[in-house]
Order: C-alpha cells, then sequence, then structure tokens
C-alpha cells in the first residue's frame, strides 16, 4: 500500500519558467514532509522539508507548499534551471520516525 | 566533510549465491539506514539503527537478509541467499541523533546489486 504517491513520472518545463511537483499521501499521522532530488548513479539528495504545523516553506527557487485537509504536497521551482534536471522524491515521516518515499517524477528542463 | 560511503557500488552474482553491503555512514552520525530501491519505485526501508540497536527491522526478510552495526559505526547488510526478485539499489543513509525528529538523512551512492 502506497502512503505517499507521486502520479507524475516525467514532467518537463521551459527553462525560466515555474516547475511544479505535486506529492499526495493518504496517512494523517505523518508530522514532517521531504523533497529529495536524485541523479543518476548518485543517492537522493536532501532539498526541502516542511514540518506538518505549517503551510509553506521557502528556500531560495525552492517552495514547498502543504495543504493538510488535502493530503497534498507540491514543490514549486522558480525559475527553472536544466541543472534542475534530475528525478524528485517526496517522502514524509510518521511519529514513529518512520519515512515513506513516494515513487519520483523526472523532471527535464528544456534549455 | 566526507559523505556516506557505501562499497561496492556495483554486483553481479547468481542466484543462490551469498552478497554483503558495506557502509560508512557520515563521521559522528548516530543513526543509519538501509534503504532498498527498486527501479521506478522510491526507497523502501529495511533497517534502522540507532546507534548499535537496531530500532526498526519490520521490513527486514530476515529469512535471507542480516544486518549488523558493530560498534554503531560501520554497518553490513547481507542477503543469503539471493534470489533473483532481490536484483535492485541497496542505498545506506546516516543522520546525526539517535532518535533526531527533525534530522535529514544523508543518503551514499547506493550499491546496485545485479542477480542472475
Amino acid at each position: 500500500d502506497q502512503q505517499v504517491k507521486q502520479n507524475s513520472p516525467s514532467l518537463s518545463v521551459q527553462e525560466g519558467r515555474i516547475s511544479i511537483l505535486n506529492c499526495d499521501y493518504t496517512n494523517s499521522m505523518f508530522d514532517y514532509f521531504l523533497w529529495y532530488k536524485k541523479y543518476p548513479a548518485e543517492g537522493p539528495t536532501f532539498l526541502i522539508s516542511i514540518s506538518s504545523i505549517k503551510d509553506k516553506n521557502e528556500d531560495g527557487r525552492f517552495t514547498v507548499f502543504l495543504n493538510k485537509s488535502a493530503k497534498h504536497l507540491s514543490l514549486h521551482i522558480v525559475p527553472s534551471q536544466p541543472g534542475d534536471s534530475a528525478v524528485y522524491f517526496c517522502a514524509a515521516r510518521n511519529t514513529g520516525n518512520q519515512f515513506y518515499f513516494g515513487t519520483g517524477t523526472s523532471l527535464t528542463v528544456i534549455p | 566533510e566526507a559523505g556516506v560511503v557505501q562499497s561496492p557500488r556495483y554486483k553481479i552474482i547468481e542466484k543462490k549465491q551469498p552478497v554483503a553491503f558495506w557502509c560508512n555512514p557520515i563521521s559522528g552520525h548516530n543513526t543509519l539506514y538501509w534503504y532498498l530501491q527498486n527501479l521506478g519505485q522510491g526507497p523502501e526501508l529495511l533497517i534502522r539503527y540507532e546507534n548499535e540497536e537496531a530500532v526498526d527491522d519490520s521490513q527486514l526478510p530476515k529469512d535471507r537478509f542480516s544486518a549488523e552495526r558493530l560498534k554503531g559505526v560501520d554497518s553490513t547488510l547481507k542477503i543469503q541467499p539471493a534470489e533473483l526478485g532481490d536484483s535492485a539499489v541497496y542505498l545506506c543513509a546516516s543522520s546525526p541523533r539517535a532518535g533526531g525528529r527533525g534530522d535529514t538523512q544523508y543518503f551514499g551512492p547506493g550499491t546496485r546489486l545485479t542477480v542472475l
């Protein structure tokens, strides 16, 4: 049973435009959410996180939005750059400190 | 600061053979994770250590998988015997504090296992 879902396997965006990556979850006990970025042949790298008590967290070009009532979070990248091309994983943590990952969205930023 | 180190990076074995993966976490990190990542999927937790204690091994297939973290530093994950379905990337991650709920996990590059 997939508790964290990323329904878009891939996304293509023009350089300079906004990239929006989406993630849905089913477990209301998740209290912390993270986004990881992964390049080929490397492990995931932490990008940004948000606590369940917040609805927005911003770090430079990256902003994560959390809608608890909809059990939905999104990652906005603006402006998108070719170096942002990677696979992005959404992850959620429950109160037992267990992490669950989505299946990833492959982002391609077209120069 | 050195990141999480894993070896080997790639391993090809025949089914029914044993295999072992090694992980050296970031210096000073008390929590260590082993994840399994199948193609097109996200990482799935196999086992989590806080220092040398396995605090969550509920997803570890104990009939063929074993892990240890002696002295609370390096860790080894073993599969014996390997099956075709074990072909995947095995990721190790670490985070600074035992039970640190706000801590970020730092991942190693993974070991890609192919079972023929």
